[in-house]
């Protein structure tokens, strides 16, 4: 009963180091975004993609890349980390619109601390 | 595009009393409507959803909201709360047609005491 799988959970970095964080889903769906949840500001869209090899900006997207060169994966960038992103990141993945079914999977997050 | 504003940024609550959220949002044409819950530690997860019909939407764990369109409103509510309900409530809504990307207030901290 997998869904949505983020990898790694945790991750320390230091100041202008790079990391990707991985998700991954099974459920055969057609989107996918990356969020970054910060205390008092919700949840805020970084990027996201509408199908295999296509992604597109969301509200904040700067200093982070994105890639779906597969349906399932679809990887978060950061080229040269900033404390600025230290923050919890999610992962959701839905069927799209006109498909019927409105609603998304979260994956568990990964709590990163740029230091 | 769409916002979702909830005025409630920490709810301090006893057990046993009763629970309203507000959810307002802002969006010209029809929505979907959400109430995620995050539990300390964990990731969200759907506790009820809104997209026709009947506006009073019973979710899991005796949840309940009512979509009020002339309010612009989907206020979440509990009749009695338990110490489990501890947890961060988040209201968000996607358009009807268009790009699915789903916004999020920016949550309400509940917490019971025991």
């Amino acid at each position: 009963n997998a869904g949505v799988t983020q990898t790694p959970k945790f991750r320390v970095l230091k100041t202008g180091q790079s990391m990707t964080l991985l998700c991954a889903q099974d459920m055969n769906h057609e989107y996918m975004y990356w969020y970054r949840q910060d205390p008092g500001m919700g949840l805020r869209l970084i990027h996201y993609s509408v199908g295999e090899g296509t992604t597109a900006k969301g509200e904040v997207p700067d200093g982070y890349n994105v890639s779906r060169l597969k349906k399932q994966n679809f990887l978060l960038g950061l080229e040269s980390a900033a404390p600025s992103q230290t923050s919890v990141y999610f992962c959701a993945s839905s069927y799209g619109p006109g498909t019927g079914v409105v609603g998304y999977t979260f994956g568990s997050g990964t709590r990163l601390t740029v230091v | 595009a769409q916002s979702v504003s909830q005025h409630n940024h920490h709810v301090i609550l006893s057990e046993a009393a009763s629970l309203e959220l507000g959810c307002n949002y802002s969006y010209g044409g029809t929505v979907n409507l959400f109430w995620y819950v995050q539990y300390p530690g964990q990731h969200l997860q759907l506790l009820l959803k809104y997209f026709s019909g009947d506006p009073l939407v019973k979710g899991i764990k005796g949840f309940e909201a009512e979509f009020i369109k002339s309010k612009f409103s989907f206020n979440l509510r509990k009749p009695s709360v338990q110490w489990s309900d501890t947890a961060e409530y988040f209201c968000a809504v996607i358009p009807n047609f268009g790009n699915e990307k789903l916004t999020f207030g920016t949550g309400t901290r509940l917490t019971i005491i025991p």
